[in-house]
């Protein structure tokens, strides 16, 4: 049963650029969640997506995009990066039907380690 | 926004030693989660919490949610070397909520574990 991956696992970019970073969910999971992780923080909420959708999102800039794909697969866009953006990107899945009862519960792939320049 | 304050920010103790850790947050939670990372790694989950008063045991991790649904607290028994990592506390509200099912995070407790 294949878990969460993530790819790349690591990229350096330099201010201005554009970057996609591309998860797959684990086995049996439709919901996607992304996640910023700045050095010796928690993890913070960028967004999620179900259905092909972003039905929920954080408080980070429009610079930050999605997309979601028929298989669940999901890429994260940033857009005019910043130094600030550097940052381990996570990506958590999750189960929809799991959701609807109590046990919803989100796994995380190993991350993305950004670095801005 | 919700936000959890986790504690301690981090310990050192000795191998066999218990541990406790807390995170308390000014908004409810229907849902607590405990992760643990370690470097180079996305957050493992160790025990999920979904009842107000729950108390779970995972081997030798005990987390309970708290009545109030405001805090939660995670115990480690007899601790090794391998428990030594970052232990985040993460909380999700309801579908109903502005916050769906995101997770808020608290800022982690580093623990070192000496042999």
């Amino acid at each position: 049963d294949a878990g969460v991956t993530q790819s790349p696992t690591h990229l350096i970019k330099t201010r201005g650029q554009q970057v996609t970073l591309r998860c797959s969910p684990k086995s049996g999971h439709d919901t996607v969640s992304w996640y910023q992780q700045a050095l010796g923080q928690g993890p913070q909420f960028i967004f999620q997506y179900y259905e092909e959708e972003e039905r929920q999102r954080g408080n980070f800039p429009d610079r930050f995009s999605g997309h979601q794909f028929p298989n669940y697969s999901s890429e994260l866009n940033v857009n005019a990066l910043l130094l600030g953006d550097s940052a381990l990107y996570l990506c958590a899945s999750s189960r929809e039907e799991a959701y609807r009862g109590p046990t919803d519960t989100q796994y995380f792939g190993p991350g993305t380690r950004l670095t801005v320049l | 926004g919700q936000q959890l304050n986790q504690s301690p920010q981090s310990m050192f103790i000795q191998e066999g030693e218990d541990v406790s850790m807390n995170c308390t947050s000014s908004s409810i939670f229907n849902t607590w989660l405990w992760y643990k990372q370690e470097p180079g790694e996305g957050p493992v989950l160790l025990i999920a919490l979904y009842k107000a008063g729950e108390l779970t045991s995972n081997g030798r991790l005990t987390a309970q949610f708290g009545i109030t649904r405001k805090d939660s607290f995670l115990n480690i028994s007899a601790s090794i070397p391998s428990d030594v990592g970052i232990y985040f506390c993460a909380g999700r509200g309801t579908r109903e909520e502005t916050s769906g099912s995101r997770l808020t995070f608290g800022e982690g407790t580093q623990l070192t574990v000496n042999p």
